[in-house]
């Protein structure tokens, strides 16, 4: 079974650091890219972060752009998203995603069920 | 940066009937590139339909989708009590490479 599951979501103060990690299983973890996705309480999808199947290529939303860092390590089928500088509009429930399609970017078929960022005082 | 519009906001509609969801971007996207989400409350967003016309794995074939350039359309020929959930498109393309619609909630009449 195709699985992503999404870890390290806690409660921290504004400016603190986190990372989050996501495990897969169940496909080739190294042909794919992956994604963060994050949906703040009550509002919609809004795309974090990618990084292609060699972790040679990553992009981010502007919104996050030199705060977060995203990374994978294939040996442990592991996605991570190391947040820094953390604001209360950074607080969501986190997403892990696989693309559908080997190689490239496209669109996500497989999502995890998320894991929750909390940034308050 | 591609905005992408979607409409109505909210579609009140009864079990049986047909919907029609639209989603408009702000300048052409590449049909190899839109998908279709559905969400339900307390569940992660699954994917029915990508390449702007292909099911997913799964997806019953009632759902389909169409479009091309900046209008594409998710349709629900007859509609299961299991269908009323947000719906979102989303595209790859430019920078800021990915885009989400804002969502169209589907209830039930």
């Amino acid at each position: 079974e195709v699985q992503l599951v999404e870890s390290g979501g806690v409660v921290v103060q504004p400016g603190g650091s986190l990372r989050l990690s996501c495990a897969a299983s169940g496909f080739t973890f190294d042909d794919y890219t992956m994604h963060w996705v994050r949906q703040a309480p009550g509002k919609g999808l809004e795309w974090v972060s990618l990084i292609s199947w060699d972790g040679g290529s990553t992009y981010y939303a502007d919104s996050v752009k030199g705060r977060f860092t995203i990374s994978r390590d294939n040996s442990k089928n592991s996605l991570y998203l190391q947040m820094n500088s953390l604001r209360t509009e950074d607080t969501a429930l986190y997403y892990c995603a696989k693309d559908i399609r080997v190689y490239t970017v496209s669109n996500m078929d497989v999502w995890g069920k998320g894991t929750t960022v909390t940034v308050s005082s | 940066e591609i905005v992408l519009t979607q409409s109505p906001g909210t579609l009140s509609l009864s079990p049986g009937e047909r919907a029609t969801l639209s989603c408009r971007a702000s300048q052409s996207v590449s049909s190899s590139y839109l998908a279709w989400y559905q969400q339900k409350p307390g569940q992660a967003p699954r994917l029915l339909i990508y390449g702007a016309s292909s099911r997913a794995t799964g997806i019953p074939d009632r759902f389909s989708g169409s479009g091309s350039g900046t209008d594409f359309t998710l349709t629900i020929s007859r509609l299961e009590p299991e269908d009323f959930a947000v719906y979102y498109c989303q595209q790859y393309g430019s920078s800021p490479f990915i885009t989400f619609g804002q969502g169209t909630r589907l209830e039930i009449k």
